[in-house]
């Protein structure tokens, strides 16, 4: 039972197009959301995060919109440069601090 | 700053043998992550320490796995006998507390087990 989705496995977008990435999770528990970036041959990196009490966090090029009722959450990337080439995952997070992620889309910015 | 930092990057050994994996938390950070990654599981949570407390190790595969913090700093990752299925990228990561702060991943050990 997969409780944190990724269903695209990839997507590819033009330099300077808006990038959206989906995720879906089914525990209701998951009241915390968390976006990482995972380069080749190295961890996972921070990105952005959001509460369950928000429905929507920004941070420079990067949004992540929370929408509870449909237990689904986008990261939009806009403008996306080709930096930003990369396998991206959700992570959703228990009240007891428990992480799980999905399994991540990869990312191809073209210049 | 110093990232997290796990040792070995690559670790290539035949099955039936002692594999330790060791990871250095940044410091100040108070919650400690293992994570195995695979091509059928993804990345999966294996344990987690607050306060060199494990909190949660129900993602630890097998009795053959253990994992310890002798130290606020510093972690192992065993895994004693070692079989096949074991091969994965093994990450290691921190924060300041628990899972809602971002973790700061290592770059990982790569495991083969032949």
């Amino acid at each position: 039972d997969q409780q944190v989705k990724q269903n695209s496995p990839s997507l590819s977008v033009q330099e300077g197009r808006i990038s959206i990435l989906n995720c879906d999770y089914t525990n209701s528990m998951f009241d915390y959301f968390l976006w990482y970036k995972k380069y080749p041959a190295e961890g996972p990196t921070f990105l952005i995060s959001i509460s369950s009490i928000k429905d929507k966090n920004e941070d420079g090029r990067f949004t992540v919109f929370l929408n509870k009722s449909a237990k689904h959450l986008s990261l939009h990337i806009v403008p996306s440069q080709p930096g930003d080439s990369a396998v991206y995952f959700c992570a959703a997070v228990t009240n007891a601090g428990k992480s799980t992620f999905g399994d991540g889309t990869t990312l191809t910015v073209k210049p | 700053d110093a990232g997290v930092i796990q040792s070995p990057r690559h670790e290539v050994t035949e099955m039936g043998q002692e594999v330790t994996l060791r990871c250095k938390l940044i410091s100040g950070h108070n919650s400690l992550f293992w994570y195995r990654q695979t091509m059928m599981r993804g990345l999966e949570l294996l344990i987690y320490f607050n306060n060199n407390v494990p909190i949660d190790d129900s993602g630890m595969p097998e009795d053959r796995f253990s994992a310890k913090m002798p130290n606020a700093s510093f972690s192992t990752l065993k895994i004693q006998p070692s079989e096949p299925r074991d091969s994965a990228v093994y990450f290691c990561a921190s924060s300041l507390w628990g899972g809602r702060e971002p973790q700061h991943f290592g770059d990982g050990t790569r495991l083969s087990i032949l």
